[in-house]
């Protein structure tokens, strides 16, 4: 999987919205963009996914470049409950590898009142 | 969104002795299921890919004697910790792929403590 970058840490104050960064300029043209969020002592949860376009879902948007080599996750209103480590990672989406993810350390992202 | 689950949350279990973890998805059937191991403030670490009706294949570095996994039907996959160390504690978390939209759900992991 390519090898992605992320700040390691963001504020956000509550109600604002969160922009969390992340660069992927060696993705290969069938690799997604997964972002996933892991809350103290629970596995990660799923946010959103996205192959070119632009996506959008009840948590969050996914803006992808055009040249696919950076994205950005928005919540659009953070709250206290959003405060975790988000993890962006590169992965293609058939084949063997299908599902197999490798996750770097992420962006804690701390939302504060 | 498809569910993932393990069994159990939280286990001790003695040094010695082996533990079984249970992964299931609960509303999809996942021929092809993840496991991975996390330790304090550490990203996780895929452990190996386990595939329904044939043996697991195991990342580099991971004993296969050690972490046993099988993949009995589409929807378990259990992993066993056997003759369990201090080292061996961990958080312990499972994923399954499905074919919706190219998504992979985690489980809530599992939590081993070795005495």
């Amino acid at each position: 999987d390519a090898k992605t970058t992320q700040p390691p840490s963001m504020d956000c104050a509550e109600g604002r919205a969160a922009n969390l960064p992340c660069n992927h300029s060696t993705i290969s043209g069938n690799e997604y963009v997964y972002w996933y969020r892991q809350i103290h002592s629970q596995g990660p949860q799923y946010i959103i996914h996205g192959l070119k376009n632009n996506e959008t879902n009840e948590m969050a948007s996914l803006i992808i470049t055009e040249d696919r080599k950076s994205s950005t996750l928005i919540l659009p209103h953070a709250t206290l409950r959003d405060t975790a480590v988000y993890y962006c990672i590169v992965s293609g989406a058939g084949g063997t590898s299908y599902g197999k993810l490798t996750f770097g350390q992420g962006t804690i992202l701390t939302v504060h009142p | 969104g498809a569910v993932v689950s393990q069994h159990p949350s939280r286990v001790i279990c003695k040094s010695g002795t082996s533990v079984k973890i249970e992964c299931r998805s609960l509303d999809f059937q996942a021929t092809t299921m993840f496991w991975y191991r996390q330790f304090p403030k550490k990203s996780l670490m895929l452990m190996a890919t386990s595939n329904e009706g044939s043996k697991a294949t195991y990342e580099q570095g991971v004993e296969k004697d050690k972490f046993l996994i099988n993949h009995a039907s589409l929807t378990l996959s259990t992993l066993t910790v056997t003759s369990a160390h201090p080292e061996d504690s961990s958080f312990y978390i499972c994923s399954a792929r499905t074919n919706m939209a190219n998504t992979i759900y985690f489980g809530e992991g599992s939590w081993l403590t070795v005495v």
